[in-house]
């Protein structure tokens, strides 16, 4: 039992350089997320996803791009990595409908220099 | 604006002891209240959650939570703390948006780190 699955746990990134992070889950759920963890501030949404084929802007999407093309998997891009965006990233899935419990991945831990 | 306010940064129990996490927040509408615990490392695990009916509502490892409407308050409880219970704990709402109404955005607090002393 998996659950929610993030590719890379670790990654240390240049300014200006790009990479993806990947998220699987096998729970056949439809809605996934995107969150980053910054200390003191909790976690905050960047983009989220009601299905495949979709996504939406959260709190904090500058800076980000993200694909659904697979229900199971819901990618986060950054084009042009900066060292603000060293942080905790944290992929999430739910069941549709109203309030339903969120799984976690065991985030990746990024850092920009 | 949606919110949610953990006052307490940082707090240490001693083992065996009673323990209370606050919770506030603001929301329009009847709120959808969740606890998560984040262990060292880890991603953050379900507690407790709340959605309408009884307003104190049990979770895992021992713990509870009441929701107040009138203080918008839904604070974490648990009677007697375990060393293993040392981790950040995260106070959340559910925030309907978009898409057909359902619940798909969670609004956290800035959390609690908990320590255990033995």
């Amino acid at each position: 039992n998996a659950g929610v699955t993030q590719t890379p746990k670790f990654r240390v990134l240049k300014t200006g350089q790009s990479m993806t992070l990947l998220c699987a889950q096998d729970m056949n759920h439809e809605y996934m997320y995107w969150y980053r963890q910054d200390p003191g501030m909790g976690l905050r949404l960047i983009h989220y996803s009601v299905g495949e084929g979709t996504t939406a802007k959260g709190e904090v999407p500058d800076g980000y791009n993200v694909s659904r093309l697979k229900k199971q998997n819901f990618l986060l891009g950054l084009e042009s990595a900066a060292p603000s965006q060293t942080s905790v990233y944290f992929c999430a899935s739910s069941r549709q409908g109203v309030g339903t419990e969120a799984f976690f991945g065991q985030g990746t831990r990024l850092t920009v220099v | 604006a949606q919110s949610v306010t953990q006052p307490d940064i940082h707090i240490t129990v001693s083992e065996g002891a009673s323990l209370e996490l606050r919770c506030n927040y603001s929301y329009g509408a009847t709120p959808y209240l969740f606890w998560y615990v984040q262990s060292p490392g880890q991603g953050l695990q379900l507690l407790l959650k709340y959605f309408s009916g009884d307003t104190l509502v049990q979770g895992i490892k021992g713990f509870e939570a009441e929701f107040k409407r009138s203080q918008s308050s839904f604070n974490l409880r648990k009677p007697s703390v375990h060393w293993s219970d040392a981790a950040e704990y995260f106070c959340a709402v559910g925030d309907v948006v978009g898409y057909g109404g359902a619940t798909n955005k969670l609004i956290f607090g800035t959390g609690t780190l908990l320590a255990v002393q033995p």
